[in-house]
């Protein structure tokens, strides 16, 4: 069975820091890998996935497939980035369920 | 986002009762999801359909039933309302394979 593990429930950073919210992976096929945000009391808006490779806001994700991992990282964290950061993985299958982790709230203090 | 409105956004009942949550989108998408997101938990699947009248179950099914009649509407059903259901349900819609999922606003729904 797939499996996405966000191993920090909160993670705490100064306005400025650099910023890596970790998310590993298990699945024994080919899967898609998405990270997804939820600022407060929002709906979840998708931020990125791995086969796009592009950079919004200033986050960037690299599919690791030796190391079963899609960590979320950003240079500089800005006050606006404190939301709930979630990844989830799609098995690629014709209905492309998602499998979502538990997700990491992301603090920035001033 | 993708034209999808969740309604009612706020929902208080009582145990026992049955409660219908719907889901409407604008923009055709053959598929549509329910899940659930609980603290500690983030997002779990509960039911979804692959086009009119086809749907399947979740990871936690129990307890839930769907209904798509229409390409445009996805509803989700708790026949007797327990309070393990107090949750924020949303819905998700998703145009094809390979093309990313898009949320709604989410209902927050109360069973005491």
């Amino acid at each position: 069975a797939q499996r996405v593990t966000q191993p920090e429930k909160l993670l705490s950073v100064f306005k400025g820091a650099p910023v890596e919210l970790k998310c590993n992976y298990s699945y024994s096929g080919s899967p898609e890998l998405f990270w997804y945000v939820q600022y407060s009391r929002q709906r979840l808006q998708l931020l990125l996935r791995h086969i796009s490779r592009e950079s919004i806001k200033g986050f960037t994700a690299d599919l690791n497939k030796g190391e079963t991992s899609f960590h979320l990282k950003k240079p500089f964290a800005q006050e606006e980035d404190s939301a709930m950061y979630y990844c989830a993985l799609s098995d690629n299958s014709g209905y492309s369920t998602l499998t979502f982790g538990k997700g990491t709230m992301l603090l920035v203090s001033p | 986002d993708a034209g999808i409105t969740q309604s009612p956004r706020h929902k208080v009942t009582e145990t026992g009762t049955p409660v219908t949550l719907r889901c409407h989108q604008t923009e055709n998408h053959r598929y549509m999801y329910w899940y659930r997101q609980d603290p500690g938990h983030g997002l779990r699947l509960i039911h979804y359909s692959y086009g009119v009248k086809d749907t399947d179950k979740g990871e936690v099914s129990d307890g839930y039933s769907v209904s798509r009649s229409k390409t445009e509407d996805f509803l989700l059903t708790l026949e007797s309302a327990t309070s393990s259901q107090t949750s924020v349900y949303f819905c998700a819609t998703q145009g094809g394979n390979n093309q990313p999922q898009h949320f709604g606003d989410g209902t927050r729904l109360s069973i005491l």
